[in-house]
């Protein structure tokens, strides 16, 4: 099946550094998304992608649909504590009601 | 509170055992899914529900069965639970023509022995 590659794996970084994370795909999506789940809680969409080529902003969060429409990135600037967590990203393929595929995550760890 | 809340939090129960999660949304949606996250906290969906019709089966065993009394509840049914089908289970829900924002419950932990 279709699956995302999403890096990197884990961060560990200092208050106040900016942090990057992207995901890519072999395949098409006509949608990205970018989630936060904090431990012990569901995840939390945190921006949603429609265009190719759309960068949004969320505060310090800023995303971008790829130009071919198999990758994304998300930045983070200058983070806080609280934005420690995992970040997922998930794609919706082409005429699949619905049907999200997310990647394995990417743990952000964020020292004071 | 306006929001997706599952029951219960947490769930052990011995390895035979036929078990039910429970799912309520209050955000007014129209369809309901399930996902299960695994260990390595891969996320995967296993239904989803839109005017009481499932629209999405992900191969997942017939043992687990999703059911929607109505809109507003999917509710997820497991027998003969498996050492395997320990995880922790979310409940998320969305408008029909909104699919890709999802709004997630805490989650369910099930652990089986």
């Amino acid at each position: 099946g279709q699956q995302l590659n999403q890096s990197p794996q884990s961060m560990f970084i200092q208050e106040g550094e900016d942090v990057s994370m992207n995901c890519t795909s072999s395949s098409i999506f006509n949608t990205w998304l970018w989630y936060k789940q904090d431990p012990g809680e569901g995840p939390v969409l945190l921006i949603a992608l429609y265009k190719a080529g759309e960068l949004t902003s969320n505060g310090r969060l800023t995303a971008q649909f790829g130009i071919t429409r198999k990758d994304s990135f998300l930045n983070i600037s200058a983070s806080i504590p609280s934005d420690v967590g995992i970040y997922f990203c998930a794609g919706q393929p082409g005429g699949s009601q619905g049907n999200l595929i997310f990647g394995k995550g990417t743990k952000l760890s964020v020292k004071p | 509170d306006t929001a997706v809340s599952q029951t219960p939090k947490y769930l052990v129960t011995q390895m035979g055992n036929d078990k039910s999660i429970k799912c309520e949304q209050n955000l007014g949606h129209d369809t309901m899914y399930w996902y299960k996250q695994d260990s390595k906290k891969f996320l995967k969906i296993m239904f989803s529900y839109n005017n009481k019709e499932l629209i999405i089966n992900e191969t997942v065993p017939n043992r687990f069965s999703p059911k929607s009394p109505d809109k507003a509840h999917l509710n997820l049914h497991i027998n003969s639970l498996e050492l395997g089908d320990s995880a922790v289970y979310f409940c998320a829900s969305s408008f029909f023509d909104r699919e890709n924002e999802q709004f997630f419950g805490p989650g369910t932990r099930l652990t089986v022995l």
